[in-house]
Parts: structure tokens; sequence; C-alpha cells
């Protein structure tokens, strides 16, 4: 198994540009997630899935879509790129093995500098 | 509403002494605690978490925490520092929703030869 991957590792964008970032899962799981890794800010949730065709908002939501038209994949959009999207994002997955356990599975990260 | 704090965002210690990082939560429901580590330029991966069945959970590479009610706390610790322990570690509390996944702001550990 692949476990979570993510394109691409690097990236850099002008501001207004938009990009999506791409991940996918092998492990068919039904959760997924997006967050945002900033120093001292731990990860901070920015949209999740719990299944095929339903999405919602995590708490730093503004700024990026996301869909899920299959259980592998989840692609982050930023729609006009900022300075403050700068970060490193990770896709994660999930399942509910235990109601309210949920281990996630981490992708590799993609590093994004807009400048 | 949950929480998680992390005392200390940088820990250091020499190779071969005790390791123990700090992790207190706030949650209003039983709470699901884990323990990821992050090596540099990797993503998270996880060494041990607690969903109710012993407070004393061991994990991999050596690492173990205790679950303690009365204090809210999830400690990690190692007996033995290695070098290969230096990374960034981050504790995280879930809930009752996948939307509830808290993760901590992070603890640095650095090991000294």
């Amino acid at each position: 198994n692949a476990g979570v991957t993510q394109t691409p590792k690097f990236q850099v964008l002008k501001t207004g540009q938009s990009m999506t970032l791409q991940c996918a899962q092998d492990m068919n799981h039904e959760y997924m997630s997006w967050y945002r890794q900033d120093p001292g800010m731990g990860l901070r949730l920015i949209h999740y899935s719990v299944g095929a065709g339903i999405t919602d908002q995590g708490e730093v939501p503004n700024g990026y879509n996301v869909s899920r038209s299959t259980t592998e994949d989840f692609p982050l959009r930023l729609l006009s790129a900022a300075p403050s999207q700068t970060s490193v994002y990770f896709c994660a997955s999930s399942y509910s093995g235990q109601a309210g356990a949920y281990e996630q599975y981490f992708g590799p990260g993609t590093r994004l500098t807009v400048t | 509403a949950q929480s998680v704090t992390q005392l200390g965002s940088h820990v250091s210690v020499s190779e071969g002494a005790l390791v123990l990082l700090r992790c207190n939560y706030s949650s209003s429901v039983p709470p699901y605690l884990f323990w990821y580590v992050q090596y540099p330029n990797q993503g998270l991966q996880l060494l041990l978490k607690y969903t109710s069945a012993a407070t004393l959970v061991k994990g991999i590479n050596g690492f173990e925490a205790e679950f303690k009610k009365s204090e809210t706390s999830f400690h990690l610790t190692k007996p033995s520092a290695h070098m290969s322990d230096a990374a960034e570690y981050f504790c995280a509390v879930s809930g009752d929703s996948y939307d509830k996944v808290i993760f901590g702001p992070g603890t640095s550990l650095s090991v000294i030869p």
C-alpha cells in the first residue's frame, strides 16, 4: 500500500494564482481531511470529508475549496493565492474503527510558498 | 469544546536521559488521545493512542504514555533518549466526530550527544 500520497512536494505561486494540491489514499478510508501547519500553531483543519460526495469546512476554510468525487481522492484548490497561505499542507485519512477514535494517516506534505 | 496544551515548545535532553513531553487536554466527552511524531520534512505518524482500555499505553520506539483522568493529562515518556528521537511531537484529542480532532501546538525535542 502506498498509504496517503500528495503532489506536488513543493510549489511556489505568485499572489493571485490558483492551483490544486492533490491527495490520494489507497486504504479505503471513509474520512479525509486537509490541514495546514504553521510554526507554533500545530495543525489546523481546513476542510474535511466523511465520505464520497460529502465535504464540510474546518477551522480555517477561507480561500480554499475541496471536492470528493471518489473515496480515494480529495484535492484541495487554492482559488487566488495570498502570502498568508504560505504553509505546509498535509492531507490525512482515517476510519471509524472505534467510534470517536479517529487515528489519522498522514501524507508527506506539500510545502507552498506564495510570493 | 476540546483543547490540547503542550507545555514547552522546545525540550532538550541528553542522550540516554529520560524524555518527558507534557500534554494536557480538555474534553466534554470521554476522550481518545494520541501522540504523533514528525521527523524533519515528513508527515506525522502515530506513536501511540489511548482508547479507554489500559491507562498506560505503549507505543513504537520505546515510548509510552499514561492517561490520568484526574489530572486531564497524557504525558509521553521514554526512559532513555536516542539521537534518532529528535523530532516534533504532537498530542491530539478526538471526541465524538471527525471534525473534532484537535492537535496541540507541538513540542520540538532535541537530543544532545
